[in-house]
């Protein structure tokens, strides 16, 4: 066990909704990274929050977006939802000077 | 930019044997991190090992070792004594050194090894 929960594990949802990922970091990690993972992409890094203000940006879609709240745990709000957006997402966490980032089970997203 | 190179899209290798797989990376960073992760067929990803750029030793943890040459930019993971619980996806990836920048990774496509009994 990583220590990072993520919620729900498995999402079934039509094209043109709205859904949110939740994740929690490990006890005292101030620094949570998004992930995306598909067959066609691979592993993308999406966005990073330390300490609830967003810290780098990666290949993140303008209809996705993401927040760090002060209990330190982050959100993923993915929104008008297409086909290829139909991905394992995964959030990750480090921090306390280790160089590792320990990560999540995974949300599996499935848009149909 | 960063970018990993893993050529191996598929290895196979037979119980209680050693098997390497192959990473080499592209960088402008001048102090950088390189790690391994597994991804067993049940989708979580799990750290494995990871070596700095400056580190002059090759980092070792249990059965795995990191064969690190900077010169040649490769990063390849050494499994021994191969196990069947080890049969996964394998991603090389690396980070910037320093601070909050070590999860920020860039993952190669993997490489999915099988153990054989």
């Amino acid at each position: 066990d990583s220590g990072v929960t993520q919620t729900p594990k498995h999402l079934i949802t039509a094209t043109g909704q709205r859904v949110t990922l939740r994740c929690s970091p490990r006890s005292g990690d101030l620094s949570v990274y998004w992930y995306q993972q598909s067959l066609d992409q691979g592993l993308q890094f999406l966005i990073q929050y330390y300490n609830g203000e967003e810290r780098a940006k990666g290949n993140i879609l303008e209809r996705f977006s993401a927040q760090q709240f002060p209990d330190l745990h982050s959100e993923l709000n993915l929104s008008s939802l297409e086909l290829g957006d139909s991905a394992l997402y995964f959030c990750a966490s480090s921090g306390g000077g280790s160089t590792e980032a320990f990560f999540g089970q995974g949300t599996r997203l499935t848009v149909v | 930019a960063q970018k990993i190179t893993q050529t191996q899209p598929g290895m196979f290798v037979q119980e209680k044997e050693a098997v390497t797989l192959d990473c080499t990376y592209d960088t402008s960073d001048p102090s950088y991190g390189l790690f391994w992760y597994k991804q067993p067929s049940s989708g979580e990803m799990i750290f494995l090992i990871y070596q700095g750029s400056y580190d002059q030793q090759n980092a070792t943890e249990g059965r795995y070792s990191l064969n690190f040459q900077k010169a040649r930019k490769s990063a390849n993971l050494v499994i021994s004594a191969s196990q069947l619980g080890d049969s996964a996806m394998y991603f090389c990836a690396m980070s910037r050194a320093g601070g909050t920048s070590y999860g920020k990774l860039t993952f190669g496509q993997g490489t999915i090894l099988t153990v054989h009994p």
